[in-house]
């Protein structure tokens, strides 16, 4: 149990295009859910908090009109990087927990994004 | 180009020995530890966790233990595998219950055959 899965797992696009992240819990329901970046060699960077029916949070730092969070049902959250730059290459992971039997965390598999 | 990353701290332990990976976490009102294993390309995996009520608490062929004076935190790992070589991060829940968590820089673990 407790499976989060990500889609895509790689994307390459092109500057100045839009690409968007899909995380599913695929077995319970996540209230919450929550957005990182990780870069090479490098821990993993907390973006924002994504909650069902209402806007997300975001961490400091973190542009809330380049990385749009929409967590539109209990199972789904996805992000949109818009108008993708290279420096926004990284690799983007998702997580949720079961709540309230637990307080851990559970993470996707992480989708790649590159940006040419 | 090409991001500069930072160099992780790398720990290579002999197949078959013991290991542990220290952490130091930050912020006194933590009260929930997780250690997490992330192999190359892929998110990070739940090991063990531990509240701030406990010093110590054993998985399987795993012991986290936790020093809250000094704000430590370890993972003993016991008879190393080579399928143990990953990346392992502490984390640290600073709003108790909610699940948000602050990851640390993390520790790459090499099993040498």
């Amino acid at each position: 149990g407790a499976v989060v899965s990500q889609h895509p797992s790689r994307v390459i696009c092109k500057s100045g295009t839009s690409v968007k992240i899909e995380c599913r819990s695929l077995d319970f329901q996540a209230t919450t859910m929550f957005w990182y970046r990780q870069f090479p060699k490098q821990s993993l960077m907390l973006m924002a908090t994504s909650n069902e029916g209402s806007k997300a949070t975001y961490e400091q730092g973190v542009e809330k009109d380049k990385f749009l969070i929409n967590h539109a049902s209990l199972t789904l959250s996805t992000l949109t990087v818009t108008s993708a730059h290279p420096e926004d290459s990284s690799f983007y992971i998702c997580s949720a927990g079961i709540r309230p039997s637990t307080d851990t965390q559970y993470f996707g598999p992480g989708t790649r994004l590159t940006v040419l | 180009g090409e991001s500069v990353g930072l160099h992780l701290p790398t720990l290579s332990v002999q197949e078959g020995d013991n290991s542990i990976i220290n952490c130091a976490y930050s912020n006194s009102a933590s009260d929930y530890f997780i250690w997490y294993k992330q192999e190359s390309g892929k998110g990070p995996q739940f090991i063990i966790d531990i509240r701030s009520n406990m010093d110590k608490r054993q998985g399987q062929r795993v012991t986290v233990l936790l020093n809250k004076t000094v704000k430590h935190l370890s993972l003993q790992i016991a008879a190393t595998q080579p399928g143990d070589s990953a990346v392992y991060f502490c984390a640290e829940n600073v709003e108790g219950g909610y699940q948000k968590v602050t990851f640390g820089t993390g520790t790459k673990l090499q099993v040498i055959p």
